[in-house]
C-alpha cells in the first residue's frame, strides 16, 4: 500500500508558482522521497528526489520538512506543459528497492 | 526517449490467446520492474527483478508470467487473461544505488496498452 497521501487535484494559473504537498508520516530513516509526473498517454517521468535536505534541479524544487513527515514539490512557474499527475513516493528497501505509487495529484494549469 | 523501449505499444488479444510484452533498456541498469495501470487507478507494482533475479512478486495471478533473461531485457508472458486485465503495462528500470544524485531514478517506457476481449 502507498505510504504517501496527496490531494486528488489542484489548479494553478500559468506563470505562477505551484506547491504540491505530500504527507508521509510513516517514513523511515532510509526512505528517499521521490517525485514523478505522468503526462497524458505517457509513462511517468522522474522529477526530483531527496532524503533530508531541500533539493533544486532544472525542473523543480523539493522542500522536505525537518521531521521528514511531509514534503512539497515546487514548480516555480507553471506552464501548460506541466499539466500532469504528480506522484510522491517513498523508495522502500526490502532486499531490493521498490517504488509504490499512490493516487497522485492531478495538476490543472489554467491559461 | 528514456532509454526504455516497450513493444508492442498496443495489443488486442482474446482470453484464450498467448502473447508476450517485451521491455528493453539501454541504460546499463541492474533493476527492472513491471507495473500495471488500470483506468482511474494508481500504478500497481507487479514484479521486480534485480540482476536477473526476481525479488518481488506482488501477489500477481499466475496468468502473468515474467521472464528476465539478462539485465537488459524483461518479458511479460500473458495467457488466459480476463477482460479486467485490460490496462497499460509499464516497464521501468533503475540502477540500485543507496544514495547520490541519481540514486534510484526510475526510467519508464511508454507502456504497452493491452485490451483483452
Amino acid at each position: 500500500d502507498a505510504k504517501t497521501t496527496q490531494p486528488n487535484s489542484m489548479e494553478s494559473n500559468e506563470e505562477e508558482p505551484v506547491h504540491l504537498p505530500c504527507n508521509h508520516s510513516t517514513i523511515s530513516g532510509t526512505d528517499y522521497i521521490h517525485w514523478y509526473r505522468q503526462l497524458p498517454s505517457q509513462g511517468p517521468e522522474y522529477v526530483i528526489h531527496g532524503l533530508t535536505s531541500n533539493v533544486n534541479n532544472r525542473m523543480a524544487s523539493l522542500a522536505i520538512a525537518e521531521d521528514r513527515k511531509s514534503s512539497t514539490l515546487i514548480l516555480h512557474r507553471a506552464t501548460l506543459r506541466d499539466a500532469a499527475v504528480y506522484y510522491c513516493i517513498l523508495r522502500d528497501y526490502s532486499g531490493t528497492y521498490k517504488y509504490i505509487f499512490g493516487t497522485g495529484t492531478r495538476l490543472k494549469v489554467l491559461a | 526517449e528514456t532509454g526504455v523501449t516497450q513493444t508492442p505499444r498496443h495489443l488486442v488479444m482474446g482470453m484464450t490467446n498467448k502473447k508476450s510484452l517485451k521491455c528493453e533498456q539501454h541504460l546499463g541498469h541492474n533493476a527492472m520492474y513491471w507495473y500495471k495501470q488500470s483506468a482511474k487507478k494508481p500504478l500497481e507494482l507487479m514484479f521486480v527483478y534485480n540482476f536477473k533475479e526476481q525479488t518481488e512478486n506482488n501477489s500477481v495471478p499466475s496468468r502473468f508470467s515474467p521472464e528476465c533473461p539478462n539485465s537488459s531485457h524483461l518479458f511479460l508472458h500473458l495467457h488466459t487473461l480476463q477482460p479486467e486485465d485490460s490496462a497499460l503495462y509499464l516497464c521501468a528500470s533503475s540502477q540500485d544505488l543507496a544514495g547520490g544524485p541519481k540514486a534510484g531514478e526510475l526510467f519508464f517506457g511508454e507502456g504497452s496498452r493491452l485490451t483483452v476481449l
